[in-house]
């Protein structure tokens, strides 16, 4: 079984400052990471992805997010917010699957980003 | 083509009422994924299709919750004798599934479910 676990449920920051939304997962078997950002009434979009490589990995709209094996963790960051940015903001895991491929997604509870001038 | 698509976007409906909601995956997609949100939490897997066949289904998934995927396109999702607890936002994805490397699952815009 897997889980994820968002440690802020809110994360309130002035535009332009930078960010950190953190998350750990737990897995007894190798995974995939992700983070996704969903806007109000809509579904989910996809940020970034971490498979295997790079532990840095960048995603969309100037969001990257560091994979540490050790710390079993994958948080996200962003150097410098902007109003538009918030939003809820999900940590999601996959398993690996027999060849590779990703299967049913674990999220994490989120995290809302809430940016002010 | 324009990404997953789920209708209706909002339901209201009274308790003890079937509802059934369809999603249409982005085509070429043969892996299918039903999730269901409530408010304050991340998204929890409900079941998930490969083509035709139903693979995997959560416990979350009670007797009352049935799912379909004929022909291996659209799905549908239904609920019988809804409760207040079944108000949720339910959440349709697809990815490639075994065609190539599928890394990433493609979310609809979701169904809103009111039981009143």
């Amino acid at each position: 079984a897997q889980s994820v676990t968002q440690l802020d449920s809110q994360v309130p920051v002035f535009e332009e400052a930078p960010v950190e939304l953190r998350c750990n997962y737990s897995s007894s078997v190798s995974v995939y990471l992700f983070w996704y950002v969903q806007y109000p009434n809509q579904g989910l979009q996809l940020l970034l992805k971490y498979l295997s490589g790079s532990t840095l990995v960048k995603g969309i709209n100037g969001f990257e997010a560091e994979f540490n094996k050790s710390q079993t963790s994958f948080h996200l960051r962003k150097p410098s917010v902007h109003i538009s940015d918030t939003a809820e903001y999900f940590c999601a895991v996959s398993d690996q699957g027999n060849t590779g491929t990703a299967s049913k997604l674990t999220f994490g509870t989120g995290t809302r980003l809430q940016v002010t001038l | 083509d324009t990404g997953v698509s789920q209708d209706p976007r909002h339901k209201i409906t009274k308790r003890g009422q079937n509802v059934t909601f369809r999603c249409d995956p982005i085509s070429e997609h043969n892996r299918l994924y039903w999730y269901r949100q409530t408010l304050g939490q991340g998204p929890e897997f409900l079941t998930y299709f490969q083509n035709e066949a139903q693979l995997e289904k959560s416990r979350l998934l009670s007797d009352r919750f049935s799912a379909e995927r004929p022909k291996g396109s659209f799905s549908t999702l239904e609920i019988q004798r809804t409760e207040q607890g079944d108000s949720a936002m339910y959440l349709c994805a697809s990815s490639l599934g075994d065609r190539g490397s599928d890394t990433e699952a493609f979310f609809g815009q979701g169904t809103r479910l009111t039981v009143v």
